[in-house]
């Protein structure tokens, strides 16, 4: 049983440019959710699945971010016109029916 | 708004002692808590939970107990071991009072186990 995966480990980007990271859920999971973490913060919950379905989004999800589950399989989290402030750690979590989530090892994403 | 608090940033503790680790919650509608153990550079790893309805949980050295009335739960690590050192994050949610599916952390506590 594979854990959550992230893809890619670390971007860094110039500002205004678009950005697409990638979360495999654990396989029989069908819950999937995405959460940013900035320095000295813990993860704010940004998004969350349940299948294809988009259930939930927090404020913090600008009209310049926007995920995807296809599939109901791996997620999308694209950022539009990068800015200095989206620079953090996302992360992605998986669960089946339970409060406890699975986190994969997050992708760092740079600014400049 | 921070609903989940755990105010202390660092904790120093000898190997072979116990680590207690705190934290708050202000809103009453969490009914499941649980706590999570981040290394540098890798995502949050789940150690153990606790619902509501119970004051304590136990998993081998880790045992998290929870005081509903004061809104605080804690988790103790005993014994202590080198290993141990990372930031740990209290977390909190309320799917089962019709609140989100999702996590709300706290800042975290960095954990220092001194061999």
């Amino acid at each position: 049983d594979t854990g959550v995966s992230q893809d890619p480990r670390h971007k860094i980007t110039k500002r205004g440019q678009n950005v697409t990271f990638r979360c495999d859920p654990i396989s029989e999971h069908n819950r999937l959710y995405w959460y940013r973490q900035t320095l000295g913060q813990g993860p704010e919950f940004l998004t969350y699945f349940q299948n294809e379905a988009q259930l939930e989004k927090s404020r913090l999800l600008s009209d310049r971010f926007s995920a995807e589950r296809p599939k109901g399989s791996f997620s999308t989290l694209e950022i539009q016109r990068t800015e200095q402030g989206d620079s953090a750690m996302y992360l992605c979590a998986s669960s089946q029916e339970s409060y406890e989530q699975y986190f994969g090892p997050g992708t760092r994403l740079t600014v400049t | 708004d921070q609903q989940v608090k755990q105010n202390s940033p660092s904790l120093s503790v000898q190997e072979g002692r116990i680590s207690i680790l705190n934290c708050d919650y202000t809103n009453s509608m969490f009914d499941y808590f649980l706590w999570y153990k981040k290394y540098p550079a890798e995502g949050p790893t789940f150690l153990i939970s606790i619902s509501s309805i119970k004051d304590k949980n136990e998993d081998g050295r880790f045992t998290v107990f929870l005081n509903k009335s004061a809104k605080h739960l804690s988790l103790h690590i005993v014994p202590s071991q080198p290993g141990d050192s990372a930031v740990y994050f209290c977390a909190a949610n309320g799917v089962n009072q019709g609140g989100s599916e999702k996590l709300v952390f706290g800042k975290g506590t960095k954990l220092t186990v001194n061999p």
